[in-house]
């Protein structure tokens, strides 16, 4: 099975802090992305990521960046933690051959910054 | 740009009911649908999907979706809860062979059910 794994299942960070959200996937997959889950607005892409090296802002990028220099890796990065970056962060991958059809979520990471 | 938007944002019904969960999107080409589940402190599952062909199609744990061009909807039905349908349920869209296959999802419908 595809596993999308989330370093943190929870997260509590200080405002203005630097935060790293990591995920990895083992399927080789081409496209990873992050999104974040709020009650009543579901889940907004963060960024995203078809290749190496390569990035794309989603729909809600401000106050984020991301890293990709490895296949496998995909990065979440909150360059100055606020409080209204509380929230569920879910990664997810699916290959170019299989398209939407086949994302993997990981559990997620809950992160409340304080 | 691609939207969904679920209009009912809490639906409570009893067990043995039927259910339906209301789907709009907004979307200036073939729309890829899907509905995906997500049970209390569990993943994103995907119940079902769409893209061409029947318009009605059926999925995992007794749901089924029924896809309607002319009113751009794609609902979710069962006709029969069980208690554990209990679960927040989310609509996307996709755009066919879009690069980077990103997925566009509604806010949600969290589904209660009554013994």
């Amino acid at each position: 099975d595809v596993k999308v794994t989330q370093s943190s299942r929870y997260l509590v960070k200080r405002t203005g802090e630097k935060v790293f959200l990591e995920c990895v996937q083992d399927m080789d997959h081409e496209n990873m992305f992050w999104y974040r889950q709020d009650p009543g607005l579901g889940l907004r892409l963060i960024y995203f990521s078809y290749d190496v090296k390569m990035k794309e802002k989603g729909d809600i990028p401000e106050g984020y960046s991301v890293s990709r220099e490895k296949k496998e890796r995909f990065s979440l990065i909150l360059e100055s933690a606020s409080t209204n970056q509380t929230s569920m962060y879910l990664c997810a991958s699916t290959s170019e051959r299989t398209g939407p059809d086949g994302y993997t979520f990981g559990s997620g990471t809950r992160l409340t910054v304080v | 740009a691609q939207s969904v938007t679920q209009p009912d944002i809490h639906i409570t019904v009893s067990e043995g009911a039927s259910l339906e969960l209301r789907c709009n999107y907004s979307y200036g080409a073939t729309p890829y649908l899907f509905w995906y589940v997500q049970s209390p402190g569990q993943g994103l599952q995907l119940l079902l999907k769409y893209f061409s062909g029947d318009t009605l199609v059926q999925g995992i744990k007794g749901f089924e979706a029924e896809f309607k061009r002319s009113q751009s909807s794609f609902n979710l039905r069962k006709p029969s809860v069980h208690w554990s349908d209990a679960a927040e349920y989310f609509c996307a869209v996709a755009r066919f062979k879009a690069a980077g296959n990103k997925l566009t999802f509604g806010g949600g419908t969290r589904v209660l059910v009554k013994p």
